[in-house]
Parts: structure tokens; sequence; C-alpha cells
């Protein structure tokens, strides 16, 4: 069964330092997508970053990138220079590659606090 | 663009109580999703769609039904209300077509069954 698996419930880091939050996966899919969302206190999921299986370099978008370690599993969001802002809940979820339905696995997400 | 539209955003319902979270999207996706979201917890599929008439159950689907007769809407429907679904509940919508297939969220619907 795929499954997601996120281990660490809470975060600090320091403004301005890099942060990573882990996520391991299981799936025996070839084909398959992981994605990073973003949920603040105020409740909305916001799409932070997408990596194909097939993808041969690790996605980046901003200050967000994803160290992909296929072998491992793994699929741990890096955020470089945290900001305030960045304190929210964040959510590994992978893609359900079979049947072209497009639907998402989520894990139980990780609580960023950036301190100033 | 107004993305993903749901309403209500808050409702409280007594128990045995029946209701209609109604979601719109103006994106022109085909796909379209139900999550739930209970506190401190990741989202879980309810139902989902791929298509106008085209609706299949997720992982939790007991106790819900939808419907798809347009590609813009997805109600939710609830039937006898119990207090195990009180939650946040949101809909997502995404292009499939696209190599990421990202789903676009609303800004949720928080449920309180007493």
């Amino acid at each position: 069964a795929q499954k997601i698996t996120q281990t660490q419930p809470g975060m600090f880091v320091q403004e301005k330092e890099a942060v990573t939050l882990d996520c391991t996966y299981d799936t025996s899919d070839p084909s398959y997508g992981l994605f990073w969302y973003k949920q603040p206190s105020s409740g909305e999921m916001i799409f932070l970053i997408y990596q194909g299986s097939y993808d041969q370099q690790n996605a980046t978008e901003g200050r967000y990138s994803l160290n992909f370690q296929k072998a491992r599993k793994s699929a741990n969001l890096v955020i470089s220079a945290s900001q305030l802002g960045d304190s929210a809940m964040y959510f590994c979820a992978m893609r359900d590659g079979a049947g072209n339905t497009g639907k998402l696995i989520f894990g139980q997400g990780t609580t960023l606090q950036v301190k100033p | 663009n107004a993305g993903v539209t749901q309403t209500p955003k808050f409702r409280i319902l007594k128990i045995g109580q029946s209701m209609t979270l109604q979601c719109t999207q103006d994106m022109n996706h085909n796909y379209m999703y139900w999550y739930r979201q209970d506190p401190g917890m990741g989202l879980k599929l309810i139902y989902y769609s791929v298509g106008a008439g085209i609706t299949d159950k997720g992982e939790v689907p007991n106790g819900y039904n939808v419907s798809r007769s347009t590609t813009e809407d997805f109600p939710l429907r609830l039937e006898l209300a119990a207090p195990s679904q009180t939650s946040v509940y949101f809909c997502a919508s995404s292009y499939w077509g696209s190599g990421a297939n990202v789903l676009t969220f609303g800004a949720g619907s928080r449920l309180t069954v007493l």
C-alpha cells in the first residue's frame, strides 16, 4: 500500500537559517509524483513544489528545494533563509499513480515555527 | 479567476441533520476531489471525480455522497450527520494532462456536528 510518512511533528528554526522537513514514501508504482503543500494558520492549502519520479534533477522553486533520494524513498523539503511568514504546517503528499486519477495521499504534517 | 470556491465556510449541524457542501471551480479542470482534515492531521480523500458524470470513492466515503453533473460543480452531501464528521472539508481540482497535476484547493469549510 502507498504511504507517506512525516516523522517530525514540530520543528523550530531561527529566522534566516535553512531548515529541512523530512518525508519518506512507499510505493511499488514506478511512476509517481511528490508534492509539498503549506498550510498557514489561516487554513488554506498552498502548493509549494513538485517532483516527478522520473525527474533527473531535484526540483527548486525560489527558496524551496526538494531533496529527492529515490533509492531511499525520501523527498525532503529544504527551505532556505527562513522567514517569519514560513511559520505554518507543511504537508508532503504523493500522487497515486494507478488509474490516472490524480489522487494525493498526504502525510500527517510538520509544524514549523520560525523564531525571530 | 476565483479558482475553487467552497460554501459555506462554517456550519454547525445537529446530529442527524443533513447538508450539502458546495464546490465550484472556474478553471475548466476535469478532475475534482473532496478531502477532510481532522485536527492536527493530514488530509484524507472522501470522493473524487475524473469528469462530469463520473465519481468514485476515496479512503473515507462512509456517510457522504457526491455528484458531478457539470465540469464546474462537485457538491458533497452529508446524510445523517454524526459527531465523527466534525472536520474541515477541502474541495480541490486539477487538470489531468499536465505533468504535475497540481491540485488547487478551496479555502475549506469547517463543519461542527453537535
